[in-house]
């Protein structure tokens, strides 16, 4: 059966500090791969859409990055982290249906 | 990218009590309709895809309606539990790269 794993599940960080949000499956191969954010008080945003290994697709201007160096690996990244980044993030893979990894809760502060 | 709404915001019911929430969305460019239940401290756990006019899905006291000429879908829930307390979330897909946009969700409340 396939699994989803995220990590870390909770991160508090420092304005201007680094980010590195990782999410990998297991079980299937080729997946449609998934970043979304959910900030307070609103939906659940798509930040990235992967369809294969080192192709990213970003669907919001922001100060992430995501890259996909394996083929059941999805990386979120920041340089440089903005309060504005605080949010629960979710990874998904998908066939016809999205499942959802168990998310990682950034605060930035 | 759809633009998907979903309503009500919240919704507080009494156990045993049935209900139901709507989620709409462009009926042009429109390929699927998916359903979620997130719990508190959980990740969204998948309920239904639909995506032909018409169709019903039915997962336990739980079910769901697509008519995608009038874009919209509706879920019901009947005899309302507790343990049904939580954020429900409509998503939809104008292609087959199954992105999903997602609406603000419907929590819901159910009071013992």
């Amino acid at each position: 059966s396939q699994t989803i794993h995220q990590w870390p599940a909770t991160l508090v960080q420092p304005v201007g500090s680094p980010l590195s949000l990782e999410c990998t499956v297991e079980g299937t191969s080729n997946p449609n791969l998934y970043w979304y954010r959910q900030a307070a008080g609103r939906g659940l945003q798509l930040l990235f859409y992967s369809v294969g290994i080192g192709q990213i697709s970003s669907e919001v201007p922001q100060n992430l990055s995501a890259s996909r160096p394996q083929d059941r690996q999805f990386i979120l990244s920041s340089k440089k982290l903005l309060l504005s980044d605080s949010g629960f993030y979710l990874c998904a893979w998908s066939t016809e249906t999205q499942y959802f990894g168990p998310g990682t809760r950034l605060l930035v502060l | 990218i759809l633009n998907v709404e979903q309503s009500p915001q919240s919704l507080h019911v009494q156990e045993g009590d049935s209900t139901n929430f709507t989620c709409s969305f462009p009926s042009s460019n429109f390929y699927a309709l998916h359903w979620y239940r997130w719990e508190t401290a959980k990740s969204p756990e998948a309920l239904f895809v639909m995506t032909l006019n018409g169709d019903e899905k039915k997962k336990g006291r739980i079910s769901a309606t697509l008519n995608t000429k009038e874009g919209y879908s509706y879920l019901y829930i009947k005899g309302s539990q507790p343990e049904d307390s939580a954020t429900y979330l409509c998503g939809g897909s104008g292609g087959s790269n199954y992105k999903l946009t997602f609406g603000k969700g419907t929590l819901l409340t159910v009071n013992p």
